[in-house]
């Protein structure tokens, strides 16, 4: 089963908007850790922000914001206020067993965003 | 500044060489990894290494090996016995303990081709 799906392709978004890329996730642990990553043409790996499976509150980084919904297993990426430099492709991952020591990631397929003047 | 290198950027390969990719880091990070990326996919996992003169297998090892000889580098050899080699390579290291975010920081990649 795929561990992460990320159904979007590709979205497109004004200059200044708000835009939403979903990840759906599945997993038996309780313990697991979800991160998004930017990656643009350049090929290089961004961090962009990080949710535990136990942290209470949505996490937030400056525009971007995880919409956490851990009932629904999903970890959607929201990014406000969207600007030109913003169009990449963005990867979900998913940790788990975050207490355990070691513990790999898992990717999803990516969504391509493509930001319009 | 800290970071991860790694070299060439682009690495081109006849069929039955192999060829070694270079990674280096200053973040002095315990774990490494590398990835492989195919067009419109994401990342998958090759070796990882969590310490000096260890590493384990990722989900798609063959035809690739692996050393860890310094804490700094992890080079990534391509063999002949990889049967279809032409994609980005992604090297990536974290910290590594139990609980907390460990995110993991990646280099600019490798794109190999087999000609």
């Amino acid at each position: 089963a795929q561990k992460i799906t990320q159904t979007q392709p590709g979205m497109f978004v004004q200059e200044k908007e708000a835009v939403t890329l979903d990840c759906t996730y599945d997993t038996s642990d309780q313990s697991y850790g979800l991160f998004w990553y930017k990656q643009p043409s350049s090929g290089e790996m961004i961090f962009l922000i990080y949710q535990g499976s136990y942290d209470e509150q949505n996490a937030t980084e400056g525009r971007y914001s995880l919409n956490f919904q851990k009932a629904r297993k999903s970890a959607n990426l929201v990014i406000s206020a969207s600007q030109l430099g913003d169009s990449a492709m963005y990867f979900c991952a998913m940790r788990e067993g975050r207490n355990t020591g070691f513990q790999k990631l898992v990717f999803g397929t990516g969504t391509r965003l493509l930001v319009s003047p | 500044d800290g970071g991860i290198t790694q070299s060439p950027k682009y690495l081109f390969r006849k069929e039955g060489q192999n060829v070694t990719l270079s990674c280096e880091q200053n973040l002095n990070h315990d774990a490494m990894y590398w990835y492989r990326q195919d067009p419109g996919q994401g990342l998958r996992l090759i070796y990882y290494s969590q310490i000096v003169n260890d590493f384990q297998k990722g989900d798609i090892a063959e035809g690739y090996s692996v050393s860890r000889e310094k804490k700094e580098s992890f080079p990534l050899t391509v063999t002949s016995a990889q049967k279809n080699p032409t994609a980005f390579y992604l090297c990536a290291s974290s910290n590594e303990g139990r609980g907390g975010m460990n995110e993991q920081f990646f280099g600019p990649g490798t794109r190999l081709t087999v000609l």
